[in-house]
């Protein structure tokens, strides 16, 4: 099963401010994906992270506000631009695992608990 | 669009009962899968069981089963003989087959098992 780390696992930060969240994998994957969730909530998809392209953003997330970068199999970055208040979450970075599972499964990073002040 | 519904903020359970979270779900799709989730206080999310929406069989995982009525969109996981290792939030899952790895959360059950 894919392993999969994220940085940094937490942050605070002032408002204004952009944050870079970096997801690595441990091994190729096609699809990776960005979730959000806010306080008490449920998980929300932002976008599909696509590797040779432009990633492809939910209902309500705008690539100028959440850019993704997808430079290779195995890695992501989300940012977390011109940040409020309101963008305080956990940012989880996910994996379809299509390469070496028997089926497809979905894994999870460990989150980004960011804070905005 | 599809939703997922669990109507369940919270349910308490006593270490070697049973407890059983519902989820209801809509979609005009055909071809899907549903899948219950848990997230301990670490955060971590992990797949508890999966279910693919052609397969008639209810999916079990040792001590967790699924009750899958396809007709009335419900998928409810049964957590036998709890554990305290079970406390967590759980979170039913709704994904289609043309859309993979794009998964409609519901809004969680917390599950708290007591000694």
């Amino acid at each position: 099963s894919a392993v999969i780390s994220q940085k940094p696992s937490r942050d605070i930060c002032q408002r204004g401010t952009s944050l870079t969240i970096q997801c690595q994998v441990d091994s190729q994957v096609t699809m990776m994906f960005w979730y959000r969730q806010q306080p008490g909530q449920s998980l929300t998809l932002i976008a599909t992270a696509n590797q040779g392209s432009e990633a492809t953003y939910e209902s309500g997330f705008v690539i100028d506000k959440f850019p993704i970068s997808r430079p290779n199999l195995t890695f992501s970055t989300l940012t977390v631009s011109n940040m409020s208040p309101e963008d305080s979450s956990i940012y989880l970075c996910s994996v379809e695992d299509g390469y070496s599972s028997s089926y497809n499964e979905q894994f999870f990073g460990p989150g980004t608990r960011l804070t905005v002040l | 669009a599809q939703t997922v519904t669990q109507s369940q903020p919270e349910m308490s359970v006593q270490e070697a009962e049973t407890v059983t979270l519902s989820c209801t779900y809509d979609t005009s799709e055909n071809n899907y899968y549903l899948f219950w989730y848990k997230q301990p206080p670490s955060r971590q999310m992990i797949l508890v069981i999966r279910q693919e929406a052609y397969k008639q069989q209810n999916a079990t995982e040792n001590r967790f089963s699924v009750n899958f009525q396809k007709a009335a969109k419900s998928f409810s996981l049964k957590i036998s003989d709890s554990q305290l290792g079970d406390t967590a939030m759980y979170f039913c899952a709704f994904m289609t087959t043309d859309s993979w790895g794009k998964l409609q959360f519901g809004a969680g059950t917390q599950v708290v098992v007591t000694p």
